[in-house]
C-alpha cells in the first residue's frame, strides 16, 4: 500500500514569489487536506479537496489555494509569499465520510526569505 | 469554537518510566479523538483514536480513554523507551468532520 508522498521535500523562496506543492493521496483514498505546520506549533487546517471540489477552508487568505486532480492527486498553491509563510506543509489524504482517519505525508518545508 | 489544550513539555523521562501527557477539549457534541505522533524530520502518524464516550484507544503500548465528563483524552504508557522520544499532538475533528483541531504538541524525550 503507497501512503501519502509529498514533493519537493525542501523548497526555498523570495518573498512575493508563488509556489507550488504536490501531494500523492494514498491508494483509495479520494479526500486531500492541507495543513501549515509553524515550527513548535501544531498543525492548521488550511483546506479540504473531495471530488476535485473544496470542501471546507479554514482561516488562510484567498492567495493559498488549491487543485484535486481525477487521480485525487493535489496541488497547493501560495501567491505572493510572505516571510510568515516559511513552514512545514503537510498533505493529508483519508477514505470519504466524516471523521475518517486522516494519513499524513511526511511535508514540504518551505522556507521564504 | 472547537479547541484542544495539551500539557507543556518537553517531558523527559528514564528509560521504562510512566508516561501520561494530559489533555483536554472544548467541542461541540462529541466528536472522534486523535493521538498523532510526529518523529524527527517527518509527519504525523496515526497512533490511537476514540470516537465515543468511554472508547479506548490503543497501539503500540499506548493507551487514551474518552472521557466524556471531564473532557479529556489522556495519553499513557506504562515503560516507555528511547525510540518514543517524538512530538506527540492530541486532536479532534470539528463540527463538520472535514478538519483535525490539534494542540500545540508535546515534546517527549526518553533517555537510557
Amino acid at each position: 500500500e503507497t501512503g501519502v508522498t509529498q514533493s519537493p521535500t525542501h523548497l526555498i523562496k523570495t518573498r512575493g514569489q508563488q509556489v507550488t506543492l504536490r501531494c500523492s493521496s494514498q491508494s483509495g483514498h479520494n479526500t486531500v487536506s492541507w495543513y501549515q505546520q509553524a515550527l513548535g506549533q501544531g498543525p492548521q487546517f488550511i483546506f479540504q479537496y473531495y471530488r476535485e471540489e473544496e470542501n471546507g477552508r479554514g482561516n488562510f487568505p484567498p492567495r493559498f489555494s488549491g487543485l484535486q486532480f481525477p487521480n485525487y492527486s493535489s496541488e497547493l498553491n501560495v501567491n505572493a509569499l510572505e516571510l510568515d509563510d516559511s513552514a512545514l506543509y503537510l498533505c493529508a489524504s483519508s477514505l470519504p465520510g466524516d471523521n475518517s482517519p486522516l494519513h499524513f505525508g511526511n511535508g514540504t518545508r518551505l522556507t521564504v526569505t | 469554537g472547537d479547541s484542544v489544550t495539551q500539557m507543556e513539555g518537553p517531558v523527559t523521562l528514564s528509560e521504562e518510566a510512566f508516561l501520561t501527557i494530559n489533555c483536554t477539549y472544548t467541542a461541540t457534541g462529541y466528536p472522534s479523538l486523535f493521538w498523532y505522533v510526529q518523529y524527527p524530520g517527518e509527519g504525523l502518524q496515526l497512533l490511537l483514536k476514540a470516537t465515543k464516550a468511554d472508547d479506548k484507544g490503543s497501539n503500540k503500548g499506548f493507551e487514551a480513554t474518552y472521557r466524556k465528563e471531564t473532557t479529556s483524552f489522556h495519553l499513557e504508557k506504562g515503560s516507555v523507551q528511547v525510540s518514543d522520544s517524538a512530538v506527540y499532538f492530541c486532536a479532534l475533528f470539528n463540527q463538520a468532520g472535514t478538519a483535525l483541531i490539534f494542540g500545540k504538541g508535546t515534546t517527549l524525550s526518553v533517555s537510557s
